[in-house]
C-alpha cells in the first residue's frame, strides 16, 4: 500500500519568516500534487509535479520534486498571514486515486 | 470556468438513515472520483468511475454504493448509516483517468446523529 507522510504536521511561524514542509512517500508514483485547505472548505490545487527534478513556484510557495528520494518539499518563503491554512501533497499512481498525505496545518502569526 | 458540483452541501441525518449525495462533473469531463474526509483527517479515497463503469475502488464501506450516469454525474448511496459516517465528502472530476489532474468540489457535510 503506498503511504504518504508529510511533516511537520502542525507549524507555526512569524509573518517573513521561511519553512519548509516535508513529503515523502513509499512507493513509485507518477506524480505529485499540492493541495491547500481551509478550515471547511474544498481542496484549491496549487502546484503538479510531473516528472523528477521538476520546481514549480507561485508567489511565496515554491515546491519540488525529487523521484529518487520520493521525496517533495513545499517552501515558503517570506510567511503571510494569508498562507495560513492545512496544506497537503498527494501521489497518484497509475493516474487514478490519490494518496493523500497527513496534511501540515500551518498558522502564520503576526 | 464551470466547477464541481455537489448537492447537498450540507445534509444531516440519523443513525440507520440513508443519504445520496450528488456530484455533477465539470463539463467534457468523463471521470469522477468520491473522497471521504473526516474531521482533522486527510480525504480518504472511496470509488472512481470512468465512463460510467466503476474504475477504482478504495476504502468504501459495504454499506455505500455509487454509480455514474450517462450524463456522467454521480450519485454516492449511504446506508445504515453510523456516526463515524460524519464527514466531508468530496467528488473530483478530471479529464479521462489517467488525466494528471483531478478537479475537486466544494464538498458535502455530512452530520450522522
Amino acid at each position: 500500500e503506498l503511504k504518504v507522510e508529510q511533516n511537520p504536521l502542525f507549524l507555526s511561524m512569524q509573518e517573513g519568516k521561511n519553512y519548509t514542509i516535508y513529503c515523502n512517500y513509499s512507493t513509485t508514483s507518477d506524480r505529485l500534487y499540492w493541495y491547500r485547505q481551509d478550515p471547511g472548505k474544498s481542496l484549491e490545487s496549487l502546484f503538479v509535479l510531473l516528472s523528477n527534478g521538476a520546481v514549480k513556484q507561485e508567489g511565496r510557495l515554491m515546491a519540488s520534486l525529487d523521484t529518487k528520494a520520493r521525496l517533495s518539499t513545499l517552501h515558503i518563503t517570506a510567511a503571510v498571514h494569508d498562507l495560513s491554512a492545512t496544506y497537503f501533497c498527494a501521489v497518484d499512481r497509475a493516474g487514478n486515486q490519490f494518496y493523500f498525505g497527513t496534511g501540515t496545518s500551518l498558522t502564520v502569526i503576526p | 470556468a464551470a466547477g464541481v458540483i455537489q448537492s447537498p452541501r450540507h445534509l444531516i441525518k440519523e443513525k440507520r438513515e440513508t443519504a445520496t449525495l450528488k456530484c455533477y462533473p465539470i463539463p467534457r469531463h468523463d471521470t469522477v472520483y468520491w473522497y471521504q474526509q473526516g474531521p482533522g483527517q486527510d480525504p480518504q479515497f472511496l470509488i472512481s468511475f470512468y465512463e460510467k463503469m466503476q474504475s477504482d475502488k478504495g476504502s468504501i464501506p459495504d454499506r455505500f454504493s455509487a454509480q455514474q450516469f450517462s450524463d456522467y454525474h454521480s450519485e454516492l448511496n449511504m446506508s445504515s448509516l453510523e456516526l463515524g459516517d460524519s464527514a466531508l465528502y468530496f467528488c473530483a472530476s478530471s479529464e479521462g483517468p489517467r488525466s494528471y489532474e483531478q478537479y475537486f468540489g466544494p464538498g458535502t457535510r455530512l452530520t450522522v446523529t
